[in-house]
């Protein structure tokens, strides 16, 4: 049983648009959410994340939402760049825990030039 | 360099070879983390190790995997009598102390191969 998952397995956008990426979970012990990005042959690089006491995490470019009631959780990138071209995963971890890591299946995102 | 180190990049075997995979933690992290990547999967968790506490091995897929942390730094998984399931990216990831809330730093993987 998948416990966080990312529906879109890829997403097209134009450069200078918004690209959003989302996900959902199922966990309600989930407390921490992130997103990590990765090229190929390179491992995952952290980008940003979220605590469930906010709703809204900003880092220059990129945003994440959380809607905890939907259990939902976004990533917004604007302006987006060709460089932002990867794949985007999303993770969560159980509330009061230093253990693992939940990642979605990813979404390979393309900023087209 | 700074960040988690893993090797090799690459390693092919035959079926029922034991192999072993490196990692190298960022300097002063406690946390350490194995997760694998099957294609176009997400990442699944392995084990974790934290400080000198036992081990969560919870996420080893059989006791044909099994991994170690001496000193507290370098980590070791042994996969032993590779199967074709087995073929992966290995991916190791460490975390500082202190707060919770703080992200896992990945290396770069071990493609592995078993032919």
């Amino acid at each position: 049983d998948q416990q966080v998952k990312q529906n879109s397995p890829s997403l097209s956008v134009q450069e200078g648009r918004i690209s959003i990426l989302n996900c959902d979970y199922t966990n309600s012990m989930f407390d921490y959410f992130l997103w990590y990005k990765k090229y190929p042959a390179e491992g995952p690089t952290f980008l940003i994340s979220i605590s469930s006491i906010k709703d809204k995490n900003e880092d220059g470019r990129f945003t994440v939402f959380l809607n905890k009631s939907a259990k939902h959780l976004s990533l917004h990138i604007v302006p987006s760049q060709p460089g932002d071209s990867a794949v985007y995963f999303c993770a969560a971890r159980a509330s009061g825990s230093a253990r693992q890591l939940t990642f979605g299946s990813g979404t390979q995102l393309t900023v087209l030039p | 360099g700074a960040g988690v180190s893993q090797s090799p990049s690459n390693k092919v075997t035959e079926k029922g070879k034991d192999v072993e995979l490196r990692c190298d933690p960022i300097s002063g992290h406690t946390a350490l983390y194995w997760y694998r990547q099957s294609l176009g999967q997400g990442l699944e968790f392995l084990i974790y190790f934290q400080g000198n506490s036992a081990p969560d091995k919870s996420g080893l897929p059989s006791d044909r995997f099994s991994a170690e942390r001496t000193g507290g730094s370098v980590s070791t998984l042994t996969i032993q009598r590779t199967q074709q399931e087995d073929s992966a990216v290995y991916l190791c990831a460490s975390r500082g102390a202190g707060s919770f809330d703080q992200p896992q730093h990945f290396g770069d993987g071990t493609r592995l191969s078993i032919l």
